[in-house]
């Protein structure tokens, strides 16, 4: 079964709209998440290694001010796109090392589809 | 930081064995191999991931080199199913954050009928 949730699966909103997506640990506790972002025909670029009970920690090129990431619980993390524009249309992705007493295997989200207008 | 290369694409007759290589010559003694893929518009999938000794399970074989400087992932019997990108990754230690998996472009595997 699924280990990792992501919620919506897809979502359009309008330019200058804010947008939460949730990511849920199902099966084990997680300290640590990875959100990461994959534009059409290309690989997936990590944006942020989200960490509970403290600061995310982005990649070089991501705006923090842009992408919000909040870890508020071991099971849940969110990114949120504030003032979405076209150019933040991708398909977004969580994930996370489970479980915490034997991290050898990373959990992929089936991932959320944002399309701004 | 360990980088991999892999060939943009492959094509394998269903039913055939898919043989995807990945070439890692700058790993380091301590980084596992990770195999991934990813079927269209889905989250990546887990396949396989070993250190220096051949693995098995129920999805693939990963064959690594003596030297560790490349591997092969092995698909027994390929079904259209198995239709997605591949990636060959070299997990990424960083203490205080946990380990980050960073992907590369991964190969294209068609399978056909």
């Amino acid at each position: 079964g699924a280990v990792v949730s992501q919620h919506p699966s897809r979502v359009i909103c309008k330019s200058g709209t804010s947008v939460k997506i949730e990511c849920r640990s199902l099966d084990f506790q997680a300290t640590t998440m990875f959100w990461y972002r994959q534009f059409p025909k290309q690989s997936l670029m990590l944006m942020a290694t989200s960490n509970e009970g403290s600061k995310a920690t982005y990649e070089q090129g991501v705006e923090k001010d842009k992408f919000l990431i909040n870890h508020a619980s071991l099971t849940l993390s969110t990114l949120t796109v504030t003032s979405a524009h076209p150019e933040d249309s991708s398909f977004y992705i969580c994930s996370v090392w489970g479980p915490e007493w034997y991290q050898e295997t990373q959990y992929f989200g089936p991932g959320t589809r944002l399309l701004v207008l | 930081d360990a980088k991999t290369t892999q060939p943009p694409s492959m094509d394998c007759a269903e039913g055939r064995a898919a043989n995807l290589p990945c070439n890692h010559s700058t790993i380091s003694g301590n980084e596992y191999v990770y195999w991934y893929r990813q079927i269209h518009s889905q989250g990546p999938q887990y396949i396989i991931h070993g250190l220096k000794n051949n693995e098995t399970n129920e999805m693939a074989s990963l064959i690594i080199t003596e030297d560790r400087k490349s591997s092969t992932l092995i698909l027994p019997h390929a079904t259209l199913r198995d239709t997605a990108v591949y990636y060959c990754i070299v997990r990424v230690a960083h203490m205080e954050y946990g380990n980050k998996l960073v992907f590369g472009a991964g190969t294209i595997l068609r399978v056909k009928s």
